[in-house]
């Protein structure tokens, strides 16, 4: 079936670091990703939307200059934390829905961890 | 952005007992699903019940919706110690996914 993965599942970086995540759809087209976090204990929220080809939507109260999307082909986007503060430490998922089912199941990366020092 | 809420926030039963979690959103949908995330995991999703269905069952899932009440209920019969997990309730509005707060489960064997 349709997989997403991420990459890496797992990053410790220092304060003010920037730090690249990457969202492949393996076997499928994403004309759209979405990202998501979620910190300890709570529930996913819907931070962008990453279009191909265009520039990424996002949901209010997320700062575009500090998580930078780049989706640069029909399988990959990438989120980028500039400048890392320890409060940006959490967990980043990804997840695209498959062509042809819009409006019906996404299927969602493993997820990051980023953890800030 | 999150809309709705979970009830019960935690939820503790014995093994073999049924687990049953609520769900309440504000807009209209399309439909709404179910996910289960194990503690620190990325999300697996359950079962996805349609905006005209009223109740859909998967094994020993059962999912309920009430587009008059906007809201739903999960029902895991026959709970298992493996089924300890925080579920979460998302609903698709305008294809952006939303989550609700979601239901932390624990089943003790």
């Amino acid at each position: 079936g349709a997989v997403v993965s991420q990459h890496p599942s797992r990053v410790i970086c220092k304060s003010g670091t920037s730090v690249k995540i990457e969202c492949r759809s393996l076997d499928f087209q994403a004309t759209t990703m979405f990202w998501y976090r979620q910190f300890p204990k709570q529930s996913l929220m819907l931070m962008a939307t990453s279009n191909e080809g265009s520039k990424a939507t996002y949901e209010q109260g997320v700062e575009k200059d500090k998580f930078l999307i780049n989706h640069a082909s029909l399988t990959l986007s990438t989120l980028t934390v500039t400048s890392a503060h320890p409060e940006d430490s959490s967990f980043y998922i990804c997840s695209a829905p498959p062509p042809g089912q819009w409006g019906e199941t996404q299927y969602f990366g493993p997820g990051t961890r980023l953890l800030v020092l | 952005s999150q809309q709705g809420e979970e009830d019960p926030q935690a939820l503790s039963i014995q093994e073999g007992e049924n687990a049953t979690m609520n769900c309440s959103y504000k807009t209209s949908i399309n439909n709404l699903q179910w996910y289960r995330q194990n503690s620190g995991r990325g999300l697996v999703h359950l079962i996805l019940i349609r905006s005209n269905e009223r109740e859909k069952h998967s094994g020993r899932l059962r999912v309920t919706l009430d587009t008059s009440k906007k809201s739903s209920s999960l029902l895991i019969t026959a709970s298992r110690a493996a089924d300890t997990a925080s579920y979460f309730c998302a609903t698709d509005i305008y294809d952006k996914v939303i989550f609700g707060p979601g239901t932390s489960l624990s089943v003790i064997p």
